[in-house]
């Protein structure tokens, strides 16, 4: 399965910054996966990062406040832009999967004070 | 995909075996059932999937019912290392477009 390295593995940002995260995996994927996971929440899917056109994403996330770049099919970056204290999360990226499932980084925390 | 009912949380004993349910009453004839785990702070981990047959891998075993409505994940000798929030989760078979959608998983806490 796939090897994912995710950076900053933590952060602590003021409000009105932003934060860029980036996920580099280890061979060619078609898809990435950007997640959010409040605190003492599941995993909510943010939007799906495809090598050569816009991220789609999910309902209640929107590009302005989670740009994504995906520049290559080893790469990609989410920006949280103009943090508040609501964006204090876990931000992980995942790619997928074949006989072994998803495979996710180690993910990113996030505290915005 | 499919949604998925587990129970909020669950105790183990150390070298016991481990039972998590899984209820997918609405699953569909093409979904598989997933299960993942995420260990504190970590990224959640694959750990088997299977679509009506049996199966069993290096971590665990994953019993389907024949009508396929419910699952159960066995660790067959938990470990404190198996202390987790394990997520099941029914999908069709893996394809490039397709994701993860997660529940509110069953947190196990695997007792000394």
């Amino acid at each position: 399965s796939a090897v994912i390295s995710q950076k900053p593995s933590r952060d602590i940002c003021q409000r009105g910054t932003s934060l860029t995260i980036q996920c580099q995996v280890d061979s060619q994927v078609t898809m990435m996966f950007w997640y959010r996971q409040q605190p003492g929440q599941s995993l909510t899917l943010i939007a799906t990062a495809n090598q050569g056109s816009e991220a789609t994403y999910e309902s209640g996330f929107v590009i302005d406040k989670f740009p994504i770049s995906r520049p290559n099919l080893t790469f990609s970056t989410l920006t949280v832009s103009n943090m508040s204290p609501e964006d204090s999360s876990i931000y992980l990226c995942s790619v997928g999967g074949g006989a072994y499932g998803y495979t996710f980084g180690s993910g990113t925390r996030l505290t915005v004070v | 995909d499919a949604k998925t009912t587990q129970p909020p949380s669950m105790d183990c004993a150390e070298g016991r075996a481990a039972n998590l349910p899984c209820n997918h009453s609405t699953i569909s004839g093409n979904e598989y059932v997933y299960w993942y785990r995420q260990i504190h702070s970590q990224g959640p981990q694959y750990i088997i999937h299977g679509l009506k047959n049996n199966e069993t891998n290096e971590m665990a075993s994953l019993i389907i019912t024949e009508d396929r409505k419910s699952s159960t994940l066995i660790l067959p000798h938990a470990t404190l290392r198996d202390t987790a929030v394990y997520y099941c989760i029914v999908r069709p078979p893996e394809t490039s477009g397709s994701r993860l959608t997660f529940g509110e998983g069953t947190q196990l806490t695997v007792n000394p």
